[in-house]
């Protein structure tokens, strides 16, 4: 099956802690992406990588970091810097990185820190 | 910065009813594209729309886009329970290629 992977579903984490987030796709897609959605809330970009060893800050990266170092992976670190870390994360992505290209989207995981 | 908003934040209809959700944006775009997301889950893309096109249609969805007006419709005919779900516009361009995305119209199809 092709697609996009995120794992695990859902995670529980203590306030301080760092937590990385996993995706793996097998489209042999070139861009990825990570957003953030809080309840109500449509999606902010919180970092994409539009081919590997390279990556950039979307709109909202403080307290998050990321990694490209293989094509089909694109892991999230939520850092204990993020204010607000709990919300449903997803991740995406697309065979070329321009605004006309479908994105992918997984499953999301939905982490919550207390 | 959000660059799409969608209207209206919600809407419940019969089963067999048709749908009507707006998007409106700020700054000019190269693509518009459409995506539905069922609760808890990741997002679907539906339809994709270019800045020189008017309307396209795929099966039951019909996009509309007015650039004069930076808006874009998205129409469900014939509307099946299993179309609910919230219903997001997508926008690229001002100077960037990646998308935004509107807070969604969350659509309700009642059996």
């Amino acid at each position: 099956d092709g697609g996009i992977t995120q794992s695990p579903k859902y995670l529980f984490r203590k306030e301080g802690q760092n937590v990385t987030l996993s995706c793996e796709q097998n489209l042999n897609h070139d861009a990825m992406y990570w957003y953030r959605q809080d309840p109500g809330q449509g999606l902010r970009l919180i970092y994409y990588s539009q081919i590997v060893n390279d990556f950039q800050k979307g709109d909202i990266a403080e307290g998050y970091s990321v990694s490209r170092e293989k094509k089909e992976s694109f892991p999230l670190t939520v850092t204990s810097a993020q204010k607000n870390p709990t919300a449903f994360y997803l991740c995406a992505s697309s065979i070329g990185w321009t605004g006309g290209d479908e994105q992918y989207f997984g499953p999301g995981t939905r982490l919550t820190v207390t | 910065s959000q660059q799409g908003e969608e209207d209206p934040q919600a809407l419940s209809i019969q089963e067999g009813e048709n749908a009507t959700m707006n998007c409106s944006y700020k700054t000019s775009i190269n693509n518009l594209q459409w995506y539905r997301q069922n609760s808890g889950r990741g997002l679907v893309h539906l339809i994709l729309i270019r800045s020189n096109e008017r309307e396209k249609h795929s099966g039951r969805l019909r996009v509309t886009l007015d650039t004069s007006k930076k808006s874009s419709s998205l129409l469900i005919t014939a509307s099946r329970a299993a179309d609910t779900a919230s219903y997001f516009c997508a926008t690229d361009g001002a100077g960037s290629y990646q998308l935004t995305f509107g807070k969604g119209t969350k659509l309700s199809v009642i059996p």
